[in-house]
C-alpha cells in the first residue's frame, strides 16, 4: 500500500516570510494529492489539492507542486499570516480511494 | 449548513464495552470515511465506503466495524474496546467524481479514553 512520508514535523517562519512542506509517496500509482489545514480543537479542512494530470496549482497565496517522477509534491505559502499557524497534513490515494496521510507539520508564523 | 457531524464529541470508557460513534452528512456525498488521529502518526485511514451497503477496509481496520445502510450515515463500531483505541477519531465524506473522491469535509472530531 501507499506510504506517505512528510517533513519537517515542526517549522517556524517569521511573518511575510515563505513556508514550505514537503512529502514523498510510494505509490506511483497514486493519483490524488489533497492538503489539509487542521486548528486546535478542529477537523482537517481541505486548502488545495492536485490530481497527477497536473503539475501546479495555485490558489492565492497557495500552491501544490507535484513531481510524479520523483514521487513528491510540496505545499508552497508566500507571505505568512499569524493567521496561517496551525498543523497542515499531506495525503495521497492508494489502490483508488484509500487515503494515505503524512504525519503533519506544526507551522508557527511568529508576528 | 453543510456538514458532518459526529456523536459523541467526547467518550471515556472501559475495556470491552460496545460502543457507537455516530456520523451522519447532509452533502448527499457518495464517500464516507472514518480515520483515527495519533501524535506523530496523523491521520490513518480505519474504513471507508463508495455507496450504501459498499465498505472497505482502510489501513488500520482491526478492531473496527462499519456500516452503510443508508447514504447519509456511517457509523463506526467497536465491539470490544481496548486502551490502544484510545484516540481522536474522525468521519468525513467526499462527493465521487468519475470513480475517484473530491473534496474530504471532516466532522469535528470524538475523542474516545478507553480505560
Amino acid at each position: 500500500g501507499e506510504n506517505v512520508e512528510q517533513h519537517p514535523s515542526t517549522l517556524s517562519v517569521q511573518e511575510g516570510d515563505s513556508a514550505v512542506i514537503k512529502c514523498t509517496y510510494s505509490d506511483s500509482a497514486s493519483n490524488y494529492f489533497p492538503w489539509y489545514k487542521q486548528e486546535l480543537g478542529k477537523g482537517p479542512q481541505l486548502i488545495i489539492d492536485i490530481r497527477s494530470n497536473v503539475g501546479e496549482k495555485k490558489d492565492q497565496r497557495i500552491a501544490v507542486t507535484l513531481n510524479k517522477t520523483a514521487k513528491h509534491f510540496s505545499l508552497h505559502i508566500t507571505e505568512t499570516q499569524p493567521e496561517d499557524s496551525a498543523v497542515y497534513f499531506c495525503a495521497a490515494n492508494s489502490w483508488g480511494n484509500d487515503m494515505r496521510f503524512g504525519a503533519g507539520t506544526r507551522l508557527t508564523v511568529k508576528p | 449548513e453543510a456538514q458532518v457531524t459526529q456523536n459523541p464529541r467526547y467518550l471515556i470508557t472501559v475495556t470491552g464495552k460496545k460502543l457507537t460513534v455516530t456520523c451522519s452528512q447532509n452533502m448527499n456525498h457518495e464517500y464516507m470515511s472514518w480515520y483515527r488521529q495519533d501524535p506523530g502518526l496523523g491521520l490513518r485511514q480505519i474504513y471507508y465506503s463508495m455507496n450504501v451497503e459498499v465498505t472497505d477496509k482502510g489501513d488500520v481496520p482491526e478492531g473496527y466495524k462499519v456500516s452503510r445502510k443508508e447514504k447519509r450515515n456511517f457509523p463506526l463500531i467497536l465491539e470490544s474496546p481496548s486502551p490502544n483505541q484510545t484516540s481522536l477519531f474522525f468521519c468525513a465524506s467526499s462527493l465521487i467524481s468519475g470513480s475517484l473522491i473530491d473534496t474530504q469535509y471532516f466532522g469535528p472530531g470524538t475523542r474516545l479514553t478507553v480505560l
